[in-house]
């Protein structure tokens, strides 16, 4: 069982303030997706990340995928309260094309007006 | 609105019970996966469906069971219920088969087992 760790599990910021969100696994990727989950709903996917070292933004929202492979981040800048959320990582380990995610436990983020 | 439906939103039973959980994926979408989000181990991946075909086994225990209709909705079942299976199960819809296609999740069906 492909084993994803994200930390922290839990943060509390103020409005403005600067974070980021770490996913880690001791297994290489073939590929890896951010998904932002808000209470009620399912998960929605914010960026896919395909090659080692490769850097994406969306936004205040910086996402890196680590050279090896095995590991991701995520940075938000100046964070708003709408940034609230459960943010997941989730990779996709097999090599047959399938497509089946492997969900990290997540960090839930609480931004304080 | 991803366009993925499940049915029913949320489902409260006993200890031994069988249920069915419904799901239909977008139009065009031939890929169902199903997943399982609990507070304590977060989402796990159940089990895919492509095309009506099972195509990939995760974490799924016996006492359940998946299926994909010609019309390519999906059902999912759980039977012998257990309070351990207190959960939010996902469904999530993509066009292809594979490849790093995004996944559409549906808003999920809470279920209660009391």
């Amino acid at each position: 069982t492909q084993l994803l760790e994200q930390s922290p599990q839990f943060l509390s910021i103020q409005e403005g303030e600067n974070l980021t969100v770490y996913c880690n696994s001791s297994s290489v990727f073939s590929s890896l997706q951010w998904y932002r989950q808000e209470p009620g709903e399912g998960p929605v996917l914010l960026v896919t990340v395909v090659t080692g070292g490769e850097v994406k933004k969306l936004k205040r929202l910086t996402f890196q995928f680590g050279d090896a492979r095995k590991d991701s981040s995520l940075h938000i800048t100046a964070a708003q309260p709408g940034d609230t959320g459960l943010y997941l990582c989730a990779g996709v380990f097999d090599q047959t094309g399938a497509n089946n995610l492997f969900f990290g436990t997540g960090t839930r983020l609480t931004v304080i007006p | 609105d991803s366009g993925v439906t499940q049915t029913p939103k949320h489902l409260i039973t006993a200890t031994g019970q069988r249920v069915t959980l419904r799901c239909s994926p977008r139009s065009g979408d031939l890929s169902v996966y199903w997943y399982q989000q609990s507070l304590d181990q977060g989402l796990q991946f159940l089990i895919h469906y492509y095309n009506g075909e099972e195509r990939a086994k995760g974490n799924i225990l016996e006492r359940f069971s998946a299926q994909q209709f010609p019309d390519l909705h999906s059902e999912l079942n759980l039977s012998s219920l257990e309070l351990g299976d207190s959960a939010l199960y996902f469904c999530a819809s993509t066009q292809a088969g594979g490849g790093y296609n995004e996944q559409f999740f549906g808003p999920g069906t809470r279920l209660t087992v009391l």
